[in-house]
């Protein structure tokens, strides 16, 4: 069973550029979330996805958009990035959303470092 | 809204000792708790869980965690710790809402294990 997998696992941008982000789903799993750890803080939730629509969003801009492909898989795409946005992102997933999946195991990936100069 | 609050920024214990990490969160609705335990340079690896059904939990490496509700607590206990359990250790609460269910993390508690 191959699990959670992102890429790239390093990035460095600059101020105002533009960043693509990949995440493939655990095999099975159909719900894709995506999490922001800055340093020295617990993980923050960005958004969910579940099949292919935004399924859920936390307090993030407009600037973090995402996608998520008829395969499950998942990107994260931030705008106009600031030095804020330099962190650790996490991608998870999850076997589905119905009832009361809430405590279903969101499964997480080694996630991207983006670090904004 | 959810809330969690982990006291302790940086706990730091005695091989062999007890290792006792405090969590206490804060839920309108019946929560699902989770620990997650991240190791520097990685993504976060599941401890254990609570959904409902009893109170004391057993995870992986010897961990284990107790749902108090009066108390709203979630405490992480180990009662011998290793060198391996040097990491950092967060822990989550977790609500359903409006068709979609997130993870509310605490800011996270650096375990440190001392020779």
């Amino acid at each position: 069973e191959t699990g959670v997998t992102q890429s790239p696992t390093h990035l460095i941008k600059t101020r105002g550029q533009q960043v693509t982000l990949r995440c493939s789903s655990q095999s099975g799993h159909n719900t894709v979330s995506w999490y922001q750890q800055a340093l020295g803080q617990g993980p923050q939730f960005i958004f969910q996805y579940y099949r292919e629509e935004e399924n859920g969003r936390g307090n993030f801009p407009p600037r973090f958009s995402g996608l998520q492909f008829p395969n499950y898989s998942s990107e994260l795409n931030v705008n106009a990035l600031e030095l804020d946005d330099s962190a650790l992102y996490l991608c998870a997933s999850s076997p589905g959303l119905a009832g009361a999946l809430a405590k279903n195991i969101q499964y997480f990936g080694a996630g991207t470092r983006l670090s904004v100069l | 809204a959810q809330s969690v609050t982990q006291l302790g920024s940086h706990v730091s214990v005695s091989e062999g000792a007890l290792v006792l990490l405090r969590c206490n969160y804060s839920s309108s609705v019946p929560p699902y708790l989770f620990w997650y335990v991240q190791y520097p340079n990685q993504g976060l690896q599941l401890l254990l869980k609570y959904t409902t059904g009893a109170t004391l939990v057993k995870g992986i490496n010897g961990f284990e965690a107790e749902f108090k509700k009066s108390e709203t607590s979630f405490h992480l206990t180990k009662p011998s710790a290793h060198m391996s359990d040097a990491a950092e250790y967060f822990c989550a609460v977790s609500v359903a809402g409006a068709g979609s269910y997130q993870l509310t993390f605490g800011k996270g508690t650096k375990l440190s294990v001392i020779p």
